[in-house]
């Protein structure tokens, strides 16, 4: 499809384990964000890569959480150790270069810690 | 810390009336976008306002951006069922391409036959 691409659409983990969230952004998007979006909530900026960096990482909650997009294009989202407090949708957006385009998001990945 | 501060944050209105949303922010920036959100749905870019008195208009929506009073509206006219959806406006903190956008709680409108 043309848009931004996220799997899983729903996970449920249990407390204490480890999972990943992929995202497949729209092609030849160079830039690529991940947002996350608690229940009645806006979202929250999490971290952004230009290419295959992380050009900014300041929303990353804590150590716990690290992202990487190793050939420019998917990214995976990986949070170790997961907590209850973790449980929200997980976002991805992707955007072309250039200072006045919108990010376009994907439809998300619930995620529930138990 | 930068707040963005819509409202309002509920709003239900007759088919076929005008409204306006507000969004105010705290600190500069001339890049604003407004969103919409269906229910169990990802977000939709609806506007992208990127300077000091940028106007635009999609159908029944219209948006506009002072950004010298830190303040964007989203005016809905002779609104429609279709409309009811939530509205987040999300103010630009990043530098050159990166969309590090801060968002408001969002407005969840519902529109009434």
């Amino acid at each position: 499809g043309a848009g931004v691409s996220q799997t899983p659409s729903n996970k449920v983990t249990e407390k204490g384990k480890y999972v990943e969230l992929r995202c497949d952004p729209i092609s030849g998007h160079t830039a690529l964000y991940w947002y996350r979006q608690s229940l009645g909530q806006g979202p929250e900026f999490l971290i952004y890569f230009q290419g295959t960096g992380a050009a900014d990482d300041s929303g990353l909650p804590n150590d716990r959480f690290f992202a990487v997009r190793p050939e420019g294009s998917v990214s995976t989202l990986k949070i170790q150790r997961t907590e209850r407090g973790d449980s929200a949708v997980y976002l991805c957006a992707s955007s072309s270069q250039g200072v006045s385009t919108e990010a376009f998001f994907g439809q998300g990945t619930r995620l529930t810690v138990v | 810390e930068l707040k963005v501060e819509q409202n309002p944050l509920f709003l239900s209105m007759q088919e076929g009336k005008n409204y306006t949303i507000y969004c105010n922010y705290s600190t500069t920036s001339d890049r604003l976008y407004w969103y919409r959100q269906d229910p169990g749905k990802s977000l939709e870019s609806l506007f992208v306002l990127l300077s000091n008195g940028a106007v635009k208009q999609e159908g029944r929506l219209m948006a506009s951006l002072d950004t010298k009073a830190r303040l964007s509206t989203l005016h809905i006219t002779a609104a429609v069922h279709d409309l009811s959806a939530t509205y987040f406006c999300a103010v630009d903190l990043g530098a050159g391409n990166n969309r590090k956008l801060i968002w408001g709680l969002g407005t969840s409108l519902a529109v009434n036959p």
